[in-house]
């Protein structure tokens, strides 16, 4: 019955490496997000989704790149991995796009360079 | 910008004490207020929320307000349990697209 999970929830590679991150929701939600926790976990919105279509982009460097290929999914893909990159990315729904709707978030991707 | 201040942790209480977590913000227009709590080892949930002016938010014992004001949204619970160790993250939403600012964060550790 997990609303948005993730996989993997732990991911430890190698600099330079490329990895892809999952998430799904099942809670029938429109709009999907990435954030970024890091080590002082501080957290920053990466991307944002709304029925496919991506609405917010943050200053993130462009080996990031989100896909969703259906508003149940968006996915995260790390080209060229870097040990700045090591942080707990976190993926989250919510209902629609309105600000006055809270978000769901899945348990995290605890994401190791070495 | 947007940018939400909070009270630097960790934060040590005894079981039973008054908490308080003081959370102030900048905004654009009228944003959505909400106060996360995140448990070791897992994602964020949702404590409580307020999404104008005067409301209050409350769940689980916790409570906040809305004050436009003062722009701030403090935490307060009443009497805390030791299950109540964890951190603790207020937030604001503005504008389309519902993108959350997040203050630091705020750890509180309850002691029995």
């Amino acid at each position: 019955d997990t609303a948005v999970s993730q996989t993997p929830k732990y991911l430890v590679t190698q600099m330079g490496n490329d990895k892809s991150i999952k998430c799904e929701q099942n809670l029938g939600h429109d709009t999907m997000y990435w954030y970024k926790q890091d080590s002082k976990k501080f957290l920053k919105i990466m991307f944002s989704y709304n029925n496919k279509e991506l609405i917010i982009n943050e200053t993130v460097p462009n080996r990031f790149s989100p896909k969703s290929p259906d508003k149940a999914h968006l996915n995260l893909h790390i080209n060229s991995l870097e040990l700045g990159d090591s942080a707990v990315y976190f993926c989250a729904s919510s209902l629609d796009r309105s600000s006055n709707q809270p978000q769901h978030f899945g348990d995290g991707t605890r994401l190791s360079i070495l | 910008g947007n940018s939400v201040t909070q009270m630097e942790g960790p934060v040590t209480l005894s079981e039973e004490a008054f908490l308080t977590i003081n959370c102030t913000y900048t905004a654009t227009g009228y944003p959505s207020l909400f106060w996360y709590v995140q448990y070791p080892g897992e994602g964020l949930q949702l404590l409580l929320k307020a999404t104008k002016a005067d409301d209050k938010g409350s769940n689980k014992g916790f409570e906040a307000t809305y004050r436009k004001e003062t722009t701030s949204f403090h935490l307060e619970k009443g009497s805390v349990q030791v299950s109540d160790s964890a951190v603790y993250f207020c937030a604001l939403s503005s504008g389309g697209g519902n993108k959350l600012t997040f203050g630091t964060g705020t750890q509180l550790k309850v002691e029995l």
